[in-house]
């Protein structure tokens, strides 16, 4: 497909666990951005790429999330030892230079 | 930093009325870019506009419609005829690379 593809769509896991979240941006693509949404909220920001370097991660919540890109393609976002305020829904977003980011379908990560 | 208010939490209108979606953002860079994002009930955000902050010209884009204000850091977004295909959530967005996301206006069309 053309579009940010992001997987698993949904995702659940028992507090404590260990989480991945993949991202497939748009072929092309430089720019690679990660948010979080709550429910009935808008996105917020966590960590932005520019090929493999992570230039901006000022958005992540704590050292438990950490989120990588290391052939400036493929994107992964890790959560550690998950607890319950992580439930949301995960974005990912890619975009050319300067052009409007494009939106996965997001990831909802639900945490018992 | 950067901060956008959507102040209408949610509008209900009846097919075919005109609908206006507020938003108020504050910035204190000099050059940014507005956006505005549709989340339909399906959920992957839609993109729909971006304007630069050195660009106040309003904007037509078939029944959509968007009026940018820099003296009172506006950019609202007006549909004309609404359709039940409109009803999702909308989002006002500020930013250059990051993006900064108003809380939304979930728009409920009814037939």
């Amino acid at each position: 497909g053309a579009g940010v593809s992001q997987s698993p769509r949904y995702k659940v896991a028992k507090r404590g666990q260990d989480v991945a979240l993949r991202c497939d941006p748009i072929s092309g693509h430089v720019s690679l951005f990660w948010y979080q949404q709550a429910l009935g909220q808008g996105p917020e920001f966590l960590t932005y790429f520019q090929n493999e370097a992570q230039l901006d991660k000022s958005g992540l919540p704590s050292d438990r999330f950490f989120a990588e890109r290391p052939e400036g393609s493929v994107s992964t976002l890790k959560i550690q030892r998950t607890q319950q305020e992580d439930s949301a829904v995960y974005l990912c977003a890619s975009s050319l230079p300067n052009q409007p980011q494009h939106f996965g379908d997001g990831t909802r990560l639900s945490i018992l | 930093a950067q901060k956008v208010t959507q102040a209408q939490t949610e509008i209900s209108v009846v097919e075919k009325e005109d609908v206006t979606l507020d938003c108020v953002y504050e910035t204190r860079d000099t050059t940014y870019y507005l956006f505005w994002y549709k989340q339909p009930p399906s959920g992957e955000l839609v993109f729909l506009i971006r304007r630069n902050s050195f660009d106040e010209q309003n904007e037509i884009s078939g029944r959509y419609s968007w009026n940018f204000q820099k003296s009172t850091s506006s950019f609202n977004f007006t549909i004309t005829a609404s359709q039940v295909v409109d009803s999702a959530v909308y989002f006002c967005v500020s930013g250059y690379s990051t993006l900064t996301f108003g809380k939304g206006t979930m728009l409920l069309v009814s037939p």
